[in-house]
């Protein structure tokens, strides 16, 4: 079956500029995950969906970063006044269950570069 | 918070050689030990995990060990092949109120010499 897919593949972006990065998951996945990926690191945890519900934010590293799941399927992450430092690889991951030690199934990612 | 140590860093081996990449975490709360493998451009991909009531897990050419008491685990690669070569993440997962999110290493790069 169809996989977790992210939309756009690449963004650049100027210094300033507002950005929004899309997810759709694994149809029927109850929890998604959006994790940001530096060059040459591991990913780090950004946002966690239950259905609709955002129950941890804790790793956004600004109120300039955004995530939303209105109906309980797609996610949007938007950046606000993007800055050099947001360059990175935003990766979304979507699992079926909700406790802990899910598999989570990830999507090949969004490259965003600010010029 | 949780942290999970990864090395090496960079690993090259013959190809039939074994690799084997060696995490540590600090929280004994976590329960749940996932490897993936990431090729260049794509996301990452599941290729075993182990949860903390198993001591090993194998898959073919792939084996995950598990040791709680000194809260470490190790992915074993057997019969290396060129396609193997790639980055590998470990990560350490666990349920603490609301909070489910994966801890990642930072990653081995893994080269397997034709």
């Amino acid at each position: 079956g169809a996989g977790v897919s992210q939309s756009p593949r690449y963004k650049v972006a100027k210094r300033g500029q507002d950005v929004a990065l899309r997810c759709d998951p694994i149809s029927g996945h109850v929890s998604l995950f959006w994790y940001q990926q530096a060059l040459g690191q591991g990913p780090e945890f950004l946002t966690y969906f239950q259905n609709e519900a955002q129950l941890d934010k804790s790793g956004l590293p600004s109120d300039r970063f955004f995530a939303e799941r209105p109906e309980g399927s797609v996610s949007t992450l938007k950046i606000q006044r993007t800055q050099q430092e947001d360059s990175a690889v935003y990766l979304c991951a979507s699992s079926t269950r909700t406790g802990s030690g899910e598999t989570q199934y990830f999507g090949p990612g969004t490259r965003l570069l600010v010029l | 918070g949780e942290n999970v140590e990864q090395h090496p860093s960079t690993l090259s081996v013959q190809e039939g050689d074994s690799a084997v990449i060696k995490c540590t975490y600090s929280d004994s709360a976590s329960n749940y030990f996932p490897w993936y493998k990431q090729e260049l451009g794509k996301g990452p991909q599941l290729i075993i995990d182990i949860r903390s009531n198993v001591g090993e897990k194998k898959d073919q050419r792939i084996a995950v060990t598990l040791n709680k008491t000194a809260k470490h685990f190790s992915l074993h690669i057997t019969e290396t092949q060129p396609e193997d070569s790639a980055v590998y993440f470990c990560a350490g997962g666990f349920s603490s109120g609301s909070a489910r999110q994966l801890t990642f290493g930072s990653g081995t790069q893994l080269t397997v010499l034709p």
